[in-house]
Parts: C-alpha cells; structure tokens; sequence
C-alpha cells in the first residue's frame, strides 16, 4: 500500500464549476502538505503550502487538511480552462521534511 | 528570474553509456532534490543533498550518482548500471522547511 493515495482521475468538470481533490495518507508524522500544479511536459508548480491541520485560502484555491482523518483536499472555484493540469499532493514529516511523498496526480480537464 | 534551470530538456542514451543531466538554481537555497517521474507513478526521490559536499540516498539511488560541489549545481549522472532509465527527471530545490520548487524537467529516452 503506497503512503499517500490519489484518484488518477481524469477528472472531468464544465468552466465555472467548483474542482474538488483530495488524498489520503497513511503516515501520521506527516505535518507539512502542499499541492502542485503540473503542465504537460512541464516541472510542478508550487500552489499551497500547509503546515499541520486546518484550511488555507488564496484566491480560487482553498486547501484543507484533516490530520483526524488522514485527508488533504484542493478546491479550485470558478474553474477555467486554464485550469486543466494534473494535480500533485505531497506531504513530509518533521524528522524527514525534506523528503516528500507524492500521490500519484489527478488528471483534470475543464471543458468550455 | 530566479529559479531553477535542467539541460538539456531532452536526451537520448545508448546502450552501455553513462550520461549526465545538469541542475542550477539561483534562488539561494541549501537543498536540492532529483526525482524521477513516470506514467501514473507520480515523484520518486532519486538522491537529495542539504548542504554542499553531502547527499543521502532517496528510494530509487541504484543506478544513478550524483555530485554537490557548489551549492548552485547539483548534477545527476544515470550509469549504464539503470537498466530502466526512460523517464522525465525533475530537479527540485528548496530551504529548510519550505516548500520545494521544481524546474522544468528532462525527459531521458534510450536509442
């Protein structure tokens, strides 16, 4: 069982909807969480960065996390075709925080 | 800009031929990071490194070196000995306990 789990996706959604991810985790050192946005053929892009539980809101992304429960999730509102990426979790604990485990990404594409 | 710059973005290997893939950053940070990426697989740690002149060992180390002799540059080298080595490379860097930033990768294929 891999430490972090993360639908594949695709994840299909109209322009405007509301984009809704999340991953779960087995690991309950994990404290620092954070979501990336990849492109094709690109590196993945910094978007949150979360320390231990709680929400985190900037702009049209709000990520929260549930160390209860072992589940981060990403919103993304009023979603624009732009938007269409895959979308990386990762998350580390204190004693190895350099040393992250990512979800496996969720595909997304926002249709016009 | 600042940020993180991989080359060459696309490189090929021939059999029994050890190549080697450039990272430099100029955003000042103590950490940096390789990682390999392949179809549903999400990032693997290959090798990482805190300070200049030390680097540990990530998930998937055999096959591949690494060297940090400036805190700027931290290039990977995948030996003949990876017998698996089409992937795209991320190179990443960081401070400490900040997030990591990435560069823009180089995809490896095998001729």
């Amino acid at each position: 069982q891999k430490e972090v789990e993360q639908d594949p996706g695709p994840l299909s959604v109209p322009e405007g909807a509301i984009v809704s991810l999340n991953c779960t985790y087995s690991n309950s050192a994990f404290q620092y969480f954070m979501w990336y946005r990849q492109y094709s053929r690109k590196g993945p892009e910094l978007l949150m960065y979360t320390y231990s539980s709680g929400n985190k809101e900037d702009g049209r992304f709000t990520a929260q996390v549930d160390k209860s429960s072992k589940y981060i999730s990403l919103f993304i509102r009023d979603s624009q075709p732009s938007d269409s990426a895959t979308y990386l979790c990762a998350m580390s604990s204190t004693d190895s925080w350099g040393k992250l485990q990512f979800g496996a990404g969720t595909q997304v594409v926002v249709t016009p | 800009d600042g940020g993180i710059t991989q080359s060459p973005k696309y490189l090929f290997r021939k059999e029994g031929q050890n190549v080697t893939l450039s990272c430099e950053q100029n955003l000042n940070h103590d950490a940096m990071y390789w990682y390999r990426q392949d179809p549903g697989q999400g990032l693997r740690l290959i090798y990482y490194s805190q300070i200049v002149n030390d680097f540990q060992k990530g998930d998937i180390a055999e096959g591949y070196s690494v060297s940090r002799e400036k805190k700027e540059s931290f290039p990977l080298t995948v030996t003949s000995a990876q017998k698996n080595p089409t992937a795209f490379y991320l190179c990443a860097s960081s401070s400490s306990y900040q997030p990591q930033h990435f560069g823009d990768g180089t995809r490896l294929s095998i001729l």
